[in-house]
């Protein structure tokens, strides 16, 4: 079957910085997306990774390794707005997106 | 406004009734999507659509029905109501589903079957 596992929550302090990871197996791999979902919201679009690396955008980067089915979402200089849910998802052989269950980001000051 | 739209945002049914979610987009874009978002879960992808007149069944599709006879318009009914389909329910839409293409969320549709 298709999984994606990310951690369920994690707690970072204003200012800092943050990793958030997610791990993948899923039949084929054509790309995989950060979205940012604030609670009561839709989610909204953060990156697009389809090659190994680092995708750099403002203080978001995102980090793919297609051979470890291994993704992070960097955050720095976190704000409070960025209390959020992060998701992860994983465009299949299908070009179907298999989401994971997301993790959500509590800020404190 | 450009965009996307649900309507109704919050809906209290019960069980064996019908309802219908709508999904409008002004984007012209071909593709649009149905997923419905429970805790613990990702993003469920029910029913989607390239184009109108076109659509296929994603990996939740039991119990409710879709149709687009328009590109801007793609509701969502579920025929009979039952309590597992208390949910809420996102409507998206993209150009493309290939090249990165993000899919844009309507606001989301708050369905709560007694």
């Amino acid at each position: 079957g298709q999984n994606i596992d990310q951690p369920t929550e994690m707690t970072a302090t204003e200012g800092a910085i943050v990793q958030i990871n997610c791990t993948y197996q899923t039949s084929g791999f054509n790309g995989l997306f950060w979205y940012q979902q604030h609670a009561g919201e839709a989610p909204t679009f953060l990156s697009y990774n389809v090659l190994d690396g680092l995708e750099e955008k403002g203080r978001f980067s995102s980090f793919l390794s297609r051979s470890k089915g291994y993704s992070y979402l960097l955050l720095k200089e976190l704000q409070m707005k960025d209390s959020a849910s992060y998701l992860c998802a994983v465009l299949d052989s299908n070009y179907q997106l298999i989401w994971g269950a997301g993790t959500k980001l509590i800020i404190k000051p | 406004d450009a965009g996307i739209t649900q309507s109704p945002r919050y809906k209290i049914t019960e069980t064996g009734r019908q309802v219908t979610l709508m999904c409008h987009q002004t984007w012209s874009h071909s593709y649009m999507f149905w997923y419905r978002q429970d805790l613990g879960h990702g993003l469920r992808l029910i029913y989607y659509s390239a184009a109108a007149d076109i659509t296929d069944k994603g990996e939740v599709p039991d119990g409710y029905v879709v149709s687009r006879s328009k590109t801007e318009n793609f509701p969502l009914t579920l025929e009979s109501a039952t309590r597992s389909q208390t949910s809420v329910y996102f409507c998206a839409s993209s150009l493309e589903v290939a090249g990165g293409n993000e899919q844009f969320f309507g606001p989301g549709t708050r369905l709560t079957v007694l």
